[in-house]
């Protein structure tokens, strides 16, 4: 067990520019979830992946957002047209499927700044 | 949706003192309520969980019971370790119809002093 994996561990952007992250969940895991978490806050949900399909996404993910699982195993986020408001350590996290209460395995975020 | 309030830190102790992290919710229903825990340079990980009312999840000394009296689920631990110093959150799926959507409290900063 590896655990979830996400790349870049860091990204400095401008605003305006476009970015993506990776995410590799534990191979085993058919649920991928994005979270957003700023400073002092606790992770806010963004999207969910049930192997390849997204099946949930938060009121927060605006157009500027799009994730994607092709082959239903890693995931990428981008933003497009970056605002400063965007920075913020962006989490994966995965999980087994079966119960609701199969516990998420987060790793270790990527922190985005905007400038 | 259902929302969790967490008692603010940060909150600093000595070793072996006794921890209480107080959190309390909002739902409808009896959702299954969670405490994570996030170790400096790492990612969240599942501390303890209780899936009905009157559970206690127990994880490392921590332990917490679901009280749906009180709507609370407080994090406990009788005597804490350096090692325990962390952030802790509160967590809760934010709807019955999206139980695999977390919401999570603020989080409470632990310090252990030796």
């Amino acid at each position: 067990d590896t655990g979830v994996s996400q790349d870049p561990r860091h990204k400095i952007t401008k605003r305006g520019q476009n970015v993506t992250f990776r995410c590799d969940p534990i191979s085993e895991h058919n649920r991928l979830y994005w979270y957003r978490q700023t400073l002092g806050q606790g992770p806010e949900f963004l999207t969910y992946f049930q192997n390849e399909a997204q099946l949930e996404k938060s009121r927060l993910l605006s157009d500027r957002f799009s994730a994607e699982r092709p082959k239903g195993s890693f995931s990428t986020l981008e933003i497009q047209r970056t605002e400063q408001g965007d920075s913020a350590m962006y989490l994966c996290a995965s999980s087994v499927l079966g119960t609701d209460n199969s516990p998420l395995h987060f790793g270790n975020g990527t922190r985005l700044t905007v400038t | 949706g259902n929302s969790v309030t967490q008692m603010e830190g940060p909150v600093t102790l000595s070793e072996e003192a006794f921890l209480t992290i107080n959190c309390t919710y909002t739902a409808t229903g009896y959702p299954s309520l969670f405490w994570y825990v996030q170790y400096p340079g790492e990612g969240l990980q599942l501390l303890l969980k209780a899936t009905k009312a009157d559970d206690k999840g127990s994880n490392k000394g921590f332990e917490a019971t679901y009280r749906k009296e009180t709507t609370s689920f407080h994090l406990e631990k009788g005597s804490v370790q350096v090692s325990d110093s962390a952030v802790y959150f509160c967590a809760l799926p934010l709807s019955s119809g999206s139980a695999r959507q977390l919401t999570f409290g603020s989080g409470t900063q632990l310090t252990v002093l030796p």
